[in-house]
């Protein structure tokens, strides 16, 4: 059964603290994708990946930092520079870049 | 600056009647289209997308139209049912360069009332 999975579903964490949020696929894509979505607000684009070892800023970088040290895993850390870390995250992965299939997403709660 | 829009941020619509949403964009790069639609606490579905070598594209109840010229595209559901209250996310992407990543736009909650 492919998909992508995002584990915890809500997690939380005191200011000042580093988290890391998992993000595995096997629908076997290339390219995986995290995104951060506020009330009010459409999907904003942190970092992306399309090869293994090799990934770029998106639009909102600052304060996340990532891997892809396998094809199926991208993990998100958001750090303590972070300003306002609570949001809904989501990761996503394509294979040609066009249609993005999306995990059930994180909710993060920084207090 | 927000090169993909949804001016609406809200859409109520009876059951069996059509629903509307609408999907401004500014960069002429942009070339392929798609619509996401949401539940919450939930990743969004992909639901239907069309080229820039079409105008129209049809799946079922769902019909996604392009007006390049007014870079405009709008998605018609019909007819309308309950499960389809949602979040509906228009999105767009480019070919190459900076518009080859997906932009979304802000989103249309669409309520289908009884």
């Amino acid at each position: 059964d492919g998909g992508i999975t995002q584990s915890p579903k809500y997690l939380f964490r005191k200011e000042g603290q580093n988290v890391t949020l998992s993000c595995e696929q096997n629908l076997n894509h290339d390219a995986m994708y995290w995104y951060r979505q506020d009330p009010g607000q459409g999907l904003r684009l942190i970092y992306y990946s399309q090869i293994v070892n090799d990934f770029q800023k998106g639009d909102i970088a600052e304060g996340y930092s990532v891997s892809r040290e396998k094809k199926e895993s991208f993990p998100l850390t958001v750090t303590s520079a972070q300003k306002n870390p609570t949001a809904f995250y989501l990761c996503a992965s394509a294979n040609d870049g066009y249609e993005q299939y999306f995990g059930p997403g994180t909710r993060l709660t920084v207090t | 600056d927000q090169q993909v829009k949804q001016n609406s941020p809200s859409l109520s619509v009876q059951e069996g009647r059509i629903s509307i949403l609408n999907c401004d964009y500014t960069n002429s790069m942009f070339d392929y289209f798609l619509w996401y639609k949401k539940y919450p606490a939930e990743g969004p579905t992909f639901l239907i997308s069309i080229s820039s070598i079409k105008d129209k594209n049809e799946d079922g109840r769902f019909t996604v139209f392009l007006n390049k010229s007014a870079k405009h595209l709008s998605l018609h559901i019909v007819p309308s049912q309950p499960g389809d209250s949602a979040v509906y996310f228009c999105a767009a992407k480019g070919s190459w360069g900076t518009a080859s990543k997906l932009t979304f736009g802000t989103g249309t909650r669409l309520q289908v009332t009884l």
